[in-house]
């Protein structure tokens, strides 16, 4: 049973355009949101995160916002750039009390075309 | 800028042979995971560590996985007797969090990944 949904495996955007990037959830006990992008051969690189208390968080280029209501959450990234493809995959932790264990998507490969 | 740092970075072995990874945390950082990552898919938590403590390794296959970090800084991960299944990314992650309370999306819940270690079992 998946709890974090990534149901694009890829994207392609124009350099310049937006890149949209989804994340949906089913356990309602998650309330911080975090996603990381990775390159080949490397970590996952933080990238951006949100509380449940809030439903936008933005930080230069990129922009996460959070639907609690429809378990949904999504990364905008303005204007797109090469450098930006990669893998990106959403993560969600639970409420206080819990170990804040992470639980990942399966990710999505954004492309930026030239 | 503070890293967690892997080693290695890349390790072949024959199945049935014994290997070891090793994860040095960001300083500071008292909290410690190790996960696992499948080609196509996200990381998946094996263990977690509260300082010298495990918090969690219900994920862990305690029959051929170990995983000590007996001074509450660095860790090492062990796999004795490395499986063709367990080819994949072994990936450690810090983050600052202390104990469980707290609120949550604070900086100190996020996780800081590794390089990884790319293992692969012929």
């Amino acid at each position: 049973d998946q709890q974090v949904k990534q149901n694009s495996p890829s994207l392609s955007v124009q350099e310049g355009r937006i890149s949209i990037l989804n994340c949906d959830y089913t356990n309602s006990m998650f309330d911080y949101f975090l996603w990381y992008k990775k390159y080949p051969a490397e970590g996952p690189t933080f990238l951006i995160s949100i509380s449940s208390i809030k439903d936008k968080n933005e930080d230069g280029r990129f922009t996460v916002f959070l639907n609690k209501s429809a378990k949904h959450l999504s990364l905008h990234i303005v204007p797109s750039q090469p450098g930006d493809s990669a893998v990106y995959f959403c993560a969600a932790s639970p409420t206080p009390g819990s170990a804040r264990q992470l639980t990942f998507g399966s990710g999505t490969q954004l492309t930026v075309l030239p | 800028e503070a890293e967690v740092a892997q080693s290695p970075r890349y390790k072949i072995t024959e199945k049935s042979q014994a290997v070891a990874f090793w994860c040095d945390p960001i300083s500071g950082h008292a909290t410690l995971y190790w996960y696992r990552q499948i080609l196509g898919q996200g990381p998946e938590l094996l263990v977690q560590f509260q300082d010298e403590s495990v918090v969690d390794d219900s994920q862990l296959p305690k029959d051929r996985f170990s995983a000590e970090r007996l001074k509450g800084v660095d860790s090492t991960l062990k796999i004795q007797p490395a499986e063709l299944g367990d080819s994949a990314m072994y990936l450690c992650a810090s983050s600052y969090q202390r104990g469980t309370s707290g609120t949550s999306g604070s900086k100190g819940d996020t996780q800081y990944f590794g390089p990884g270690t790319r293992l692969t079992v012929l």
